[in-house]
């Protein structure tokens, strides 16, 4: 069975802390993607990555950096945590037909 | 930019009854595929249309695509309290970006 896994399903950080998501996927799937999910305005994509050490920037990269060093791994990381980046995140794996989808991770920054 | 845009926003129908949500995107495409979200989890794949095919079923859910029009609709007939959730639409955009809508809520009363 395929499968994204998501490290937290809820965590609650401080604002200006340095946050990691972190998503692992068993597909060998080349393209992994970092979504923020939020009322009304669906997801929203925030960076992919087509290869190991390769990656794109979406339509809402600012204040998000993200790290591919192993094909299974792609890691989001806020630089600054802000309040306006509380919000549900989820990692996606293509497998070109079909993306896989982790849990979610909904973050809180207080 | 938003490249899969859902109409209506939210639905509300009774058990049994038919359920049609529409997909409007920017530019060409190979394939467009549906996803659908239970409350505060990550996506599930629903089906995937190419380009070249205009409908396509899967049980009790039916795709149609009109590449002319750039819209793609989802119906799911007899709807059960179970299909409750969000539907999405996504595209593939400059190859290896896969973006997505802002979502149809469905919600089935029994």
């Amino acid at each position: 069975d395929v499968k994204v896994t998501q490290s937290s399903r809820y965590l609650v950080k401080r604002t200006g802390e340095k946050v990691f998501l972190e998503c692992v996927q068993d597909m060998d799937h080349e393209n992994m993607f970092w979504y923020r999910q939020d009322p009304g305005l669906g997801l929203r994509l925030i960076y992919f990555s087509y290869d190991v050490k390769m990656k794109e920037k979406g339509d809402i990269p600012e204040g998000y950096s993200v790290s591919r060093e192993k094909k299974e791994r792609f890691s989001l990381i806020l630089e600054s945590a802000s309040t306006n980046q509380t919000s549900m995140y989820l990692c996606a794996s293509d497998g070109r037909n079909e993306a896989f989808f982790g849990q979610g991770t909904r973050l809180t920054v207080v | 930019s938003q490249q899969g845009e859902e109409d209506p926003q939210a639905l509300s129908i009774q058990e049994g009854e038919n359920a049609t949500m529409n997909c409007s995107y920017k530019t060409s495409i190979n394939n467009l595929q549906w996803y659908r979200q239970n409350s505060g989890r990550g996506l599930v794949h629903l089906i995937l249309i190419r380009s070249n095919e205009r409908e396509k079923h899967s049980g009790r859910l039916r795709v149609t695509l009109d590449t002319s029009k750039k819209s793609s609709s989802l119906l799911i007939t007899a709807s059960r309290a179970a299909d409750t959730a969000s539907y999405f639409c996504a595209t593939w955009e400059y190859g290896n970006k896969l973006v997505f809508g802002a979502g149809t809520i469905l919600r089935v009363k029994s």
